[in-house]
C-alpha cells in the first residue's frame, strides 16, 4: 500500500508555543489530505480537510485559526497547533488519499502524540 | 443516534479462536466500507477495502457488508496474538471525501 509519513510521533511542549506536524505522501501523489483527533479509547475525528493550494477546510467546532493548515506541495500538508494549551493535548493522525477519485482508499500516517504542559 | 454503531468491547478470544467484529449504520448512502486496525499510538491500518453488499476474504480476514440490514462484518480466523488492536470500521458515500468511523472495538487475543 502507499505510505503516508508522519512527523514527529511524539513532542512535548509548553503551554503557549506552536508545534508544526508534518504529513507526507512518500510514493504517491495526494491532492487531498485528512487531519484526524483522537483522544484516548475513542474513535477517529475528522479536523479538516486539506486541498494542494487551496485554503483548507475545517469541521464544525475546530477553529481555523488555531489549527492551521498548509497544503503547499501535493505531497506533503502541515498541521500548526499554534498557541498550544494542555487540553489540546491529544493523538493527531494525517491521512492522504491515494488518487483523485472520491472513493480512491485512504492511507494513514503513523500518528503525533501531543503533549502540552 | 451515531452514524455508524460499533460494540466498544473489549472483547477477549483465546489464540486461534475466529472473531467476529460488527458495525452497523444508519447512512443508507455509504457504498464503500473499510476495515482499519490501529495499534496503540499508531495510525489505522487498512485491512480490507469493500464496495456496495457482499464478501470479500484476504487471508485470514473475511469482510462482509448486508446493505439492506445496514450492516458489516470483519472476521478473522485463526486469531493470533498479534492481532491484538482495535479495530475501526468506517464507511462512505460516493460523491464524499470523508470516512465515518464507528469508535473502534479493542480485541484481545489471549495465548
Amino acid at each position: 500500500g502507499a505510505v503516508v509519513s508522519q512527523h514527529p510521533s511524539w513532542v512535548i511542549c509548553k503551554s503557549g508555543t506552536s508545534v508544526k506536524i508534518e504529513c507526507r505522501s512518500l510514493d504517491f501523489q495526494a491532492t487531498t489530505m485528512f487531519w484526524y483527533r483522537q483522544f484516548p479509547k475513542q474513535s477517529l475525528m475528522l479536523m479538516a480537510t486539506s486541498n494542494e493550494g487551496s485554503k483548507a477546510t475545517y469541521e464544525q467546532g475546530v477553529e481555523k485559526d488555531k489549527f492551521l493548515i498548509n497544503h503547499a506541495s501535493l505531497t506533503l500538508s502541515t498541521l500548526t497547533v499554534t498557541s498550544a494549551h494542555p487540553e489540546d493535548s491529544s493523538f493527531y493522525i494525517c491521512s492522504a488519499r491515494a488518487g483523485v477519485a472520491t472513493n480512491e482508499k485512504l492511507f494513514f500516517g503513523s500518528g503525533t502524540q501531543l503533549s502540552v504542559l | 443516534q451515531k452514524e455508524v454503531e460499533q460494540d466498544p468491547g473489549p472483547l477477549s478470544v483465546p489464540e486461534g479462536a475466529i472473531v467476529s467484529l460488527n458495525c452497523t449504520y444508519s447512512n443508507s448512502a455509504f457504498q464503500y466500507f473499510m476495515w482499519y486496525r490501529q495499534y496503540s499510538r499508531k495510525g489505522p491500518e487498512l485491512l480490507m477495502y469493500t464496495y456496495s453488499s457482499g464478501n470479500k476474504e484476504d487471508g485470514r480476514f473475511t469482510a462482509q457488508v448486508d446493505k439492506s440490514s445496514k450492516y458489516i462484518s470483519l472476521f478473522i480466523r485463526d486469531s493470533q496474538p498479534s492481532d491484538s488492536a482495535t479495530y475501526l470500521c468506517a464507511m462512505s458515500n460516493n460523491a464524499g471525501n470523508m470516512l465515518t468511523f464507528g469508535g473502534g472495538t479493542r480485541l484481545m487475543v489471549k495465548p
